[in-house]
């Protein structure tokens, strides 16, 4: 299995609503990455985890809340979302190795009203 | 200041024609990687090739080749032999250093390719 699943593939969610994402991967990669693809833009890196721990906070505002509840799931909690935190919000993950080569999911396309 | 810079936002090519896609990078580091990636209207970034700032070779994947060229600090794309299904947004990005915590990856701004019939 070489592959990145993200659901759902198009979220659409109030400002008041509790939604969350959910990635997989059974690679056994031990790195995984949240990045957040306005449009025409390239993405940009929200968080990391390295062996199931928050490597990485990229100083994403607290409305988003990442958990990684073992070494294949990584999941974004969104509470609160603001207009502008529409996007494609990319999963991806990494095995550790020098080469480093990060695997995308498809992706989910979050439309916040 | 741009780590990743790609000039052409948009190309067109001829089917079965090669293109090259522009990427310059500032590091100052010795340990850095380079990757390109293709990412289709559906949204998935799709890994195409990787060149480390120590190969030797440049590297080449299929029909996508990096020329790579260090002391110009440049790493452009060649896709030769350009198919329908090359007509997507390419991103060159690159890593620098390495470490357990997990690696960033900075992406350039893209350049949407398009290959015409």
């Amino acid at each position: 299995d070489t592959e990145v699943t993200q659901t759902p593939k198009h979220l659409v969610m109030g400002m008041t609503n509790k939604k969350s994402l959910k990635c997989e991967q059974h690679m056994g990669h031990r790195a995984m990455y949240w990045y957040k693809q306005k449009a025409k833009k390239p993405p940009e890196l929200m968080f990391v985890y390295s062996y199931e721990k928050l490597s990485i906070n990229e100083s994403v505002p607290s409305r988003f809340s990442p958990e990684c509840p073992n070494s294949s799931l990584l999941n974004l909690h969104l509470h609160a979302l603001q207009p502008e935190d529409s996007a494609l919000y990319l999963c991806a993950s990494s095995q550790g190795a020098a080469q480093e080569t990060q695997c995308f999911g498809p992706g989910t396309r979050l439309l916040v009203l | 200041a741009q780590k990743i810079t790609q000039t052409q936002p948009g190309m067109f090519v001829q089917e079965k024609e090669a293109v090259t896609l522009d990427c310059t990078y500032d590091t100052s580091g010795p340990s850095y990687g380079l990757f390109w990636y293709k990412q289709p209207s559906s949204g998935e970034m799709i890994f195409l090739i990787y060149q480390g700032s120590y190969d030797q070779q440049n590297a080449t994947e299929g029909r996508y080749s990096l020329n790579f060229q260090k002391a110009r600090k440049s790493a452009n794309l060649v896709i030769s032999a350009s198919q329908l299904g090359d007509s997507a947004m390419y991103f060159c990005a690159m890593r620098e250093g390495w470490n357990n915590a997990g690696n960033m990856l900075t992406f350039g701004g893209g350049t949407r390719l398009m290959v015409k019939p």
